[in-house]
């Protein structure tokens, strides 16, 4: 059984350069959240899909963007990059239903903006 | 709002010796807690969680952790780490119909030979 997948695993950009990163949920998985975490800081809940919309959004500016496809994998593009987004991007994966549910996590892909 | 406030950055301890992690919470609704732990260059695995009944929950690894209402706190335990330990704890929490989780700074514990 395939647990969470990201990729890629490190990319590098240029500030001003838009990055597209991408998410494979855990078999069964129909929902999937991004966070964002920050050197020597917890992770911050970006915004979550279900059934290809946008179900919740953190405090994050427009320039963050998701996509889920009919398969439930899922994108995060950022545009407009700034240094200040350099990070360990997070997905998780969940089942949507009663809950509460855990959150599987990938490995992450770790951007730098330059 | 939820806020979660892990009270210390780092942690060091010699192998075989009793940890706690701390992990205070502030919600006005109820609250399911859980912990991550975070090995060098990887992903998050879940420790444990508590989402309802007991309040003294077991984990993965031989950690545990108890749910205080009164004192608002998850405090992790563990009655004798290993070197295998050292890594990043973070406590998280999610409220209501959603599972976003809310995440403190993070505890580094650092297991000494």
């Amino acid at each position: 059984d395939a647990g969470v997948t990201q990729s890629p695993t490190h990319l590098i950009k240029t500030r001003g350069q838009q990055v597209t990163l991408r998410c494979s949920p855990k078999s069964g998985h129909d929902t999937v959240s991004w966070y964002q975490q920050a050197l020597g800081q917890g992770p911050q809940f970006i915004f979550q899909y279900y059934e290809e919309e946008e179900r919740q959004r953190g405090n994050f500016p427009d320039r963050f963007s998701g996509h889920q496809f009919p398969n439930y994998s899922s994108e995060l593009n950022v545009n407009a990059l700034l240094l200040g987004d350099s990070a360990l991007y997070l997905c998780a994966s969940s089942p949507l239903g009663p809950g509460p549910y855990e959150q599987y996590f990938g490995p992450g892909t770790r951007l730098t903006v330059t | 709002a939820q806020s979660v406030t892990q009270l210390d950055s780092q942690v060091p301890v010699f192998e075989e010796a009793p940890v706690e992690l701390r992990c205070n919470y502030s919600s006005s609704v109820s609250v399911y807690l859980f912990w991550y732990v975070q090995y060098p260059n990887q992903g998050l695995q879940l420790l444990l969680k508590y989402l309802s009944g007991s309040t003294l929950v077991k984990g993965i690894n031989g950690f545990e952790a108890e749910f205080n209402k009164s004192q608002t706190s998850f405090h992790l335990r563990k009655p004798s780490v290993h070197i295998s330990d050292t890594a990043e704890y973070f406590c998280a929490v999610s409220a209501g119909n959603t599972d976003k989780l809310i995440f403190g700074t993070g505890t580094r514990l650092q297991v000494f030979p």
